[in-house]
């Protein structure tokens, strides 16, 4: 089936900095989320990207479809931006997300 | 907008009990979609439903488990005889139509603990 490796799993920045998150699928997907998880909090969707770049406000998703591969770029970080960061694809014929085990980003003050 | 409304937020019960986990989508949303959420499996999907009909039970343990969407504005995931292993967080999320193109929107999950 497919599967999604998110890298790193964990990061450790200082605030100030640049965050850069990988995502990794097995196979073609329709459908690409960015999702945000505060600890013991719910799942905020932050950016949908199939396929090329995309921005809102300090975040950029950049996705190459025919790589299979993803990234979510947080700049100038906040101690606000702490949480797990999780990436889900979904294919065609199913509208069901497959999800990574995430990335872990702290950001100290 | 109120968002995707799950209730309990916590629920504890004791083993061999029975378990049942509400959800309400948001109003207009036609796709219902319900994942489970452990530190040891990560989040995996369950089950999922469109204009209420069952469209992809592949995640659903075949014993046990069981989810319904009796009309638009709920559905239910029951689990019979809880088991410890079926302490997680319980998330349902909803979509416009529920295809591979939308954006699903999450509750903010049942965090279920089976003693």
């Amino acid at each position: 089936g497919q599967q999604v490796q998110q890298s790193p799993a964990s990061l450790v920045l200082q605030e100030g900095e640049n965050a850069e998150l990988q995502c990794n699928f097995s196979s073609t997907a329709t459908q690409l989320q960015w999702f945000y998880q505060s600890p013991g909090g719910s799942l905020v969707s932050l950016l949908s990207n199939p396929s090329g770049t995309k921005h809102t406000g300090r975040l950029t998703s950049t996705t190459v479809t025919k790589e299979r591969r993803s990234s979510l770029h947080i700049s100038s970080s906040q101690t606000t931006d702490s949480g797990t960061y999780l990436c889900a694809i979904a294919d065609y014929n199913q509208g069901k997300l497959i999800f990574g085990q995430g990335t872990k980003l702290s950001i100290k003050p | 907008n109120a968002g995707v409304i799950q209730t309990p937020r916590h629920k504890v019960t004791g083993k061999g009990q029975e378990a049942t986990l509400w959800c309400e989508p948001i109003s207009g949303h036609s796709a219902v979609f319900w994942y489970r959420q452990t530190i040891v499996q990560g989040l995996e999907f369950l089950t999922y439903f469109r204009n209420q009909a069952p469209i992809d039970d592949s995640g659903m343990p075949k014993e046990r488990f069981s989810a319904q969407m009796p009309n638009q504005s709920h559905s239910t995931l029951k689990i019979q005889s809880t088991q410890p292993q079926d302490s997680a967080v319980y998330l349902c999320a909803s979509s416009l139509d529920g295809g591979a193109l939308d954006t699903q929107y999450f509750g903010p999950g049942t965090r279920l603990l089976v003693l």
